[in-house]
C-alpha cells in the first residue's frame, strides 16, 4: 500500500496563474480532505470530499475549489494565485465520519512569485 | 471559533531528557484530541489519539494527556533520543461536524 500520494511534489506559479494539485487516498479510503499549511503554522482545514462531493469547507475563499473522482482521488484547484497562497497543501484521507482515521500524504510545496 | 496554542513553539534539550509538550484548547466540546509529528517539508504522522472519553494513551515512550475541563493536553516523551527531533502538532476535534483545529506546533530539537 503507497499510503496518501500527492503531485506534485513541488510547483512555482506567479500571481494570477491557476494551479491543480492532485491526490490518491490510502486503499480502502473514500474521503480526502485537503489542509494549507504555511511556514510555521499549523494544517488550516480547506475542505472536505466524500461520494465526490464538497462535504465540509473551512474559511477558505471560493478561488479555492475542488473535486473527487470516483475512484477516491481527489484534485484541489486555486484560481488567481495570491503571493499568500505559498504554502505547503497537505492531503489527507480517512474514513468516512472517522476522520480520526486521517493518514496525510508528503504535501504538494506551491511558491507563488 | 475553536483556538488551540502549543507552548512553547521551541524547545531544544539534551538526548536522554525527558519532556513534556502542551497542548490549549478554549472550546472543551471536543470529541477526539490527536497528536502528530511532522518532519521537514513533509506530511503528518499520526502518534496518539484519545477520545474525550479517555484521559491517557500510551504508546512506547510517549504518554498523551487530556484534561477536556481545563482545556489542555500534554504529550510527554521519555528518555528523548535525537531522532524524535520534529515538529509536534495536536489536532482537536469538534465544534461541529467533524471539524479539526491544529494546534502551530513545537518545534523539538534533540541534541546528541
Amino acid at each position: 500500500d503507497a499510503g496518501v500520494t500527492q503531485s506534485p511534489t513541488h510547483l512555482i506559479k506567479t500571481r494570477g496563474q491557476q494551479v491543480t494539485l492532485r491526490c490518491s487516498p490510502k486503499s480502502g479510503h473514500d474521503t480526502v480532505s485537503w489542509y494549507q499549511q504555511a511556514l510555521g503554522q499549523g494544517p488550516q482545514f480547506i475542505f472536505q470530499y466524500y461520494e465526490e462531493e464538497e462535504r465540509q469547507r473551512g474559511n477558505f475563499p471560493d478561488r479555492f475549489s475542488g473535486h473527487q473522482f470516483p475512484n477516491y482521488s481527489s484534485e484541489l484547484n486555486v484560481n488567481a494565485l495570491l503571493l499568500g497562497d505559498s504554502a505547503l497543501y497537505l492531503c489527507a484521507s480517512s474514513l468516512w465520519d472517522r476522520m480520526e482515521t486521517q493518514y496525510f500524504g508528503p504535501g504538494t510545496r506551491l511558491l507563488v512569485l | 471559533k475553536q483556538e488551540v496554542t502549543q507552548i512553547p513553539a521551541a524547545l531544544s534539550v539534551p538526548e536522554g531528557e525527558n519532556l513534556v509538550l502542551n497542548c490549549s484548547f478554549t472550546d472543551s466540546a471536543i470529541y477526539n484530541l490527536q497528536w502528530f509529528r511532522q518532519d521537514p517539508g513533509k506530511g503528518l504522522t499520526s502518534l496518539l489519539l484519545i477520545q474525550s472519553s479517555q484521559r491517557e494513551q500510551t504508546s512506547g515512550r510517549l504518554n498523551a494527556s487530556l484534561d477536556k475541563s481545563s482545556g489542555r493536553s500534554t504529550l510527554y516523551i521519555a528518555a528523548s533520543q535525537p531522532g524524535d527531533s520534529a515538529t509536534y502538532l495536536c489536532a482537536v476535534f469538534g465544534g461541529g461536524y467533524q471539524k479539526v483545529t491544529f494546534g502551530t506546533g513545537t518545534k523539538l530539537q534533540v541534541i546528541p
